[in-house]
């Protein structure tokens, strides 16, 4: 059906606790990633999954880390949350480079995290 | 530093006017470039996008130049709408280990007067 979901919509966290974001896809594609939006900063990205098992950090990875153990399913996990890690959180995937539709990020709704 | 940027924070444009979004970028590496349209509260979809061996590709009522001597790509929108109406994000990037790594602008915020 060609979606990306992502868990949950809406977070509030104190600082100091543990968050995971979750996201799936039913696309079968090879890379996901992890990007962050705060006004006046456009989306930066924080880590890009080739695939199972092979993460790479994007612009802005500290204070984060991911998971990616099924090609379908790849998560942000903030350890000790600080409240300017308060921001709405997208994750996207897209196929492989070279193939069709190159370059096309596919992008879920999007998590609000609160960090108080 | 920002490696792709959108200087223009807001644009307002009376309909049936053209829209022109523009967006820099600092890494002569780039050889995709692509602009977004975010709705509030939405999530970003590719509205067009081009590789750095063609300078303008067309699709309906949106045209992209791309300037890659002067590392600037547009986005023009003719006819423009109020439903066009939303947040413009450009992004350039390039192949990394076999994946798409795309830098994304800040953002252009596109009001149609009516």
């Amino acid at each position: 059906d060609m979606k990306v979901t992502q868990m949950p919509r809406y977070l509030i966290k104190r600082m100091g606790e543990n968050v995971l974001l979750e996201c799936g896809q039913d696309m079968s594609h090879e890379t996901m990633y992890w990007y962050r939006q705060d006004p006046g900063l456009g989306l930066q990205l924080i880590y890009i999954s080739y695939d199972v098992d092979s993460n790479s950090e994007g612009d802005i990875p500290k204070g984060y880390r991911v998971s990616r153990k099924k090609r379908e399913h790849f998560s942000l996990i903030l350890d000790s949350a600080k409240t300017n890690q308060t921001s709405v959180y997208f994750c996207a995937s897209s196929l492989s480079w070279g193939g069709p539709n190159t370059g096309q990020l596919y992008f879920g709704e999007g998590s609000k995290l609160t960090v108080l | 530093g920002q490696q792709v940027k959108q200087s223009s924070p807001s644009l307002t444009v009376q309909e049936g006017g053209i829209s022109i979004l523009n967006c820099d970028y600092e890494n002569d590496m780039f050889d995709y470039f692509a602009w977004y349209k975010k709705y509030p509260d939405n999530s970003p979809t590719l509205l067009i996008s081009v590789r750095s061996n063609v300078d303008k590709r067309e699709d309906g009522r949106l045209t992209v130049f791309l300037n890659k001597s002067g590392k600037h790509f547009s986005l023009h929108i003719t006819a423009s709408q109020p439903e066009d109406t939303a947040v413009y994000l450009c992004a350039a990037g390039a192949n990394q280990g076999g994946s798409a790594k795309l830098i994304f602008g800040e953002g252009t915020k596109l009001t149609v007067s009516s």
